[in-house]
């Protein structure tokens, strides 16, 4: 079973920030948080992810509660093209058994212009 | 810019025939994994591999689903008899290892029709 829960859906406008908010309250001190998006008819990709600290990339940053319950990924200006499902994903380092992604139902990003 | 690599990417067949699906892993990836995705069940994992040799196919379906690494650029899955039900999106996602995290890289999926 995923561990992880998030909102079936959400719309954004495009060119406006969009928060995908994810609780994970089981969380282990070891696992990390994964976020991973699928468009339409394509492969799930690799956005970001992380242990504690808050994380930043070229696509998103990852703000992650101190106590590690709950995190929030955010796309800064988003557009069209990041309309898509957006999976949150919590697993071990690989080291530890059963290191494969879990993946939940999700939540659709629908942006508009 | 490195890709996982699957052929084919679509394949209608009828029930009770071979199917064969490839993989071609990110050159130096030596994680391998399969995916299943359909509406009902959503994206589920089927096998996984570290350095050609599998860790896990719990979720392969024994009897008729078999997953190989012949070499370390190729995956293969197969599914002897197909059945109506395996209809689905078959996807291959390679890792690297020395990664503590060991993010995925995930294919275009191969799009199975069993008839």
């Amino acid at each position: 079973d995923a561990k992880t829960t998030q909102p079936t859906s959400m719309d954004c406008a495009e060119g406006r920030a969009a928060n995908l908010p994810c609780n994970h309250s089981t969380i282990s001190g070891n696992e990390y948080v994964y976020w991973y998006r699928q468009i339409h008819s394509q492969g799930p990709q690799y956005i970001i992810h992380g242990l504690k600290n808050n994380e930043t990339n070229e696509m998103a940053s990852l703000i992650i509660t101190e106590d590690r319950k709950s995190s929030t990924l955010i796309l800064p200006h988003a557009t069209l093209r990041d309309t898509a499902v957006y999976y949150c994903i919590v697993r071990a380092p690989r080291w530890q058994a059963g290191t494969a992604l879990i993946f939940g139902k999700g939540t659709t990003l629908s942006v508009s212009s | 810019d490195a890709r996982v690599t699957q052929t084919p990417r679509h394949k209608v067949t009828e029930m009770g025939q071979e199917v064969t699906m490839r993989c071609q892993p990110i050159l130096g990836h030596n994680t391998v994994f399969w995916y299943r995705q359909t509406m009902m069940q959503g994206l589920e994992l089927l096998a996984y591999f570290r350095n050609r040799a599998p860790l896990d196919d719990s979720g392969m379906p024994k009897d008729r689903f078999s997953a190989e690494m012949p070499d370390a650029t190729l995956a293969t899955l197969k599914i002897q008899p197909s059945e109506p039900r395996d209809s689905a999106v078959y996807f291959c996602a390679s890792g690297p290892l020395g990664d503590r995290e060991e993010t995925q890289y995930f294919g275009p999926g191969t799009r199975l029709l069993v008839l």
